[in-house]
């Protein structure tokens, strides 16, 4: 009984491919995030989307894509990927974008760009 | 805008011996105080988190935190490290200035000497 679940769990790539990151909440939150862990393990948050819509977007080249077809799910779709795009991506969600909500986050996805 | 700052990027412990992870915060109006833990390739879980109410907090796993305002601290401990706690440690503030986006300190990576 996954909470927050992603896929694919790895990713590796080529530079100037696209790809995809599925993120899936089975806890019935309103909100959902993007986050990107950097090689030094710095967390920031890239976007949020409450009840499929964008509520959060942080200074990310539009490269960069979110998409929600549903409040359960928030995908991310990357294009021409670059070097600086390996990271390890999560997913996390919130019953509501309150201060003191509690974010559950997903286990990440690894990904390289070769 | 808050910000937070994590004081010594690694610490180890050994088994039975007190945890100590500092973290100060700077935020221009009342914060939010979050502490996270990730465990080797895994996604992060909420150890505890101040939301003004009880300055003492406790969390899961024996930890607790106190937030002390004068200090601007929200230090996190645990009296007795056991082999399981080995793992990246993130002290996180929000607040209203920022729209109660969470923002993360650098990590403190813990680890237990047997």
């Amino acid at each position: 009984d996954t909470a927050v679940s992603q896929t694919p769990k790895y990713l590796v790539t080529q530079m100037g491919n696209d790809k995809s990151i599925k993120c899936e909440q089975n806890l019935g939150h309103d909100t959902m995030y993007w986050y990107k862990q950097d090689s030094k393990k710095f967390l920031k948050i890239m976007f949020s989307y409450n009840n499929k819509e964008l509520i959060i977007n942080e200074t990310v080249p539009n490269r960069f894509s979110p998409k929600s077809p549903d409040k359960a799910h928030l995908n991310l779709h990357i294009n021409s990927l670059e070097l600086g795009d390996s990271a390890v991506y999560f997913c996390a969600s919130s019953q509501e974008t309150t201060s003191t909500d509690t974010q559950y986050f997903g286990p990440g996805t690894r990904l390289t760009v070769l | 805008a808050q910000s937070v700052t994590q004081l010594g990027s690694h610490v180890s412990v050994s088994e039975g011996a007190l945890v100590l992870l500092r973290c100060n915060y700077s935020s221009s109006v009342p914060p939010y105080l979050f502490w996270y833990v990730q465990y080797p390739n895994q996604g992060l879980q909420l150890l505890l988190k101040y939301t003004s109410a009880a300055t003492l907090v406790k969390g899961i796993n024996g930890f607790e935190a106190e937030f002390k305002k004068s200090e601007t601290s929200f230090h996190l401990t645990k009296p007795s490290a056991h082999m399981s706690d080995a793992a990246e440690y993130f002290c996180a503030v929000s607040d209203l200035s920022n729209d109660y986006k969470l923002s993360f300190g650098a990590g403190t990576t813990v680890t237990v000497r047997a």
